[in-house]
């Protein structure tokens, strides 16, 4: 069985702050997903990293994908309230008949205080 | 327009009964898949189906069967509720599962 395991599972800072989130496993991936889920909804896709030691950039927001694709993390510069949610990273693993599956970490919960 | 839609959006049923939840996506996708979100908020798979395979995730009692009238429906039905299977459930689908679009939950309270 394959496992994610992502830290912190809670974080509260103020806003304006930086913050890093970690996914790691010891399991390889051929691609890792970052979402945000917010209350009463469900998880919105906010990147894909293919590459080993790919780097893409959304706004405020960083995602590095480990040079063996064990592991990623999420970068938040200058976190602002609208950035609160569940933040999930999921690793992607064939699963054969053309499909893939993922494997969800158990989620960090971001606060961002005014 | 709704990506990947799910009914009911709140389930209030006592133990025993038999249940279903619906999903359709309008994606286009050809792999549909079924979550169960616990209270701590984990995300864990229960079935990934295309129209050439069902993957069932080995810990899920057999009481849980997804149904799929064709590729845009995967419903999930579920018999004998038990307290146990309360929880939030989403539909998701995607195209050969590189990116997985989420239903917005069913959350399932057995009393």
């Amino acid at each position: 069985t394959q496992l994610l395991e992502q830290s912190p599972q809670f974080l509260s800072i103020q806003e304006g702050e930086n913050l890093t989130v970690y996914c790691n496993s010891s399991s390889v991936f051929s691609s890792l997903q970052w979402y945000r889920q917010e209350p009463g909804e469900g998880p919105v896709l906010l990147v894909t990293v293919v590459t080993g030691g790919e780097v893409k950039k959304l706004k405020r927001l960083t995602f590095q994908f480990g040079d063996a694709r064990k592991d990623s993390s999420l970068h938040i510069t200058a976190a602002q309230p609208g950035d609160t949610g569940l933040y999930l990273c999921a690793g992607s693993t064939y699963s054969g008949a053309g499909s893939y599956q993922l494997t969800f970490g158990k989620g960090t919960k971001l606060s961002v205080i005014p | 327009d709704t990506a990947v839609s799910q009914t009911p959006k709140y389930l209030v049923t006592q133990m025993g009964n038999d249940k279903s939840i619906k999903c359709e996506q309008n994606l286009g996708h050809d792999t549909m898949y079924w979550y169960k979100q616990d209270s701590k908020k984990f995300l864990k798979i229960m079935f990934s189906y295309n129209n050439k395979e069902l993957i069932i995730n080995e810990t899920v009692p057999n009481r849980f069967s997804p149904k799929s009238p064709d590729k845009a429906h995967l419903n999930l039905h579920i018999n004998s509720l038990e307290l146990g299977d309360s929880a939030v459930y989403f539909c998701a689908s995607s195209r050969q599962g590189r990116e997985q679009y989420f239903g917005p939950g069913t959350r399932l309270t057995v009393t």
